[in-house]
């Protein structure tokens, strides 16, 4: 099984202010893809953004965006301009030939 | 349509009882999950079915009984469950299981009490 690490339980940020959520991997796949998804208290997982493992450019997709470090195993989910909506949990997935695992999770709070 | 809905979204069962959760997406996908989630934990896979096909069982108890009937709807079912399978159980789905490629989209989730 492939290791995922996210090492911030909980984070708070500004409302308004940009935050770094971390995610590292360990995997044996060539080719994989990483995906962030947010849960807010609801209970229904979101997708948010991808990146390709061969992708050169790091994924944005409105204010969020991918900070891809391949040799480091690492994916970092930046959220930029926070919104109290933002207020969720965060999970990486890093999927390649393995089973679909998600990452412990990270709790964001943001506040006004 | 983008959407996986769940039925029931709230459930209360003995642990005698028989109960189906359901799930259906009309997105087209071949591949669907079954998670079951505890509270501040990530989601853990339960099943997942390709083609309609059981092609993941991850050493789930007995009790909990998947079906998929067709490609559009995913049932689980439930018997004889114990206090400590309270928790959220959370559908998905997914153009193929292969490839690297391929988002999960989620439904709203069941959330599951066992007295």
């Amino acid at each position: 099984a492939q290791k995922i690490t996210q090492t911030q339980p909980g984070m708070f940020v500004q409302e308004k202010e940009a935050v770094t959520l971390d995610c590292t991997y360990d995997t044996s796949d060539q080719s994989y893809g990483l995906f962030w998804y947010k849960q807010p208290s609801s209970g229904e997982m979101i997708f948010l953004i991808y990146q390709g493992s061969y992708d050169e450019q790091n994924a944005t997709e409105g204010r969020y965006s991918l900070n891809f470090q391949k040799a480091r195993k690492s994916a970092n989910l930046v959220i930029s301009a926070s919104q109290l909506g933002d207020s969720a949990m965060y999970f990486c997935e890093p999927k390649g030939s393995y089973i679909p695992t998600f990452g412990r999770g990270t709790s964001l709070i943001v506040h006004p | 349509d983008t959407e996986v809905t769940q039925t029931p979204k709230h459930l209360v069962m003995g642990m005698t009882n028989k109960k189906s959760l359901k799930c259906e997406q009309h997105m087209g996908h071949r591949a669907m999950y079954w998670y079951k989630q505890k509270a501040k934990k990530p989601p853990e896979l339960m099943f997942v079915y390709s083609y309609e096909k059981l092609s993941i069982n991850e050493s789930v108890p007995s009790r909990f009984s998947p079906e998929c009937p067709n490609s559009s709807l995913l049932n689980l079912h439930l018997h004889a469950l114990q206090p400590e399978d309270s928790a959220l159980y959370l559908c998905a789905s997914s153009q193929e299981t292969s490839g690297p490629y391929n988002e999960q989209f989620f439904g709203p989730g069941t959330r599951l009490t066992v007295l």
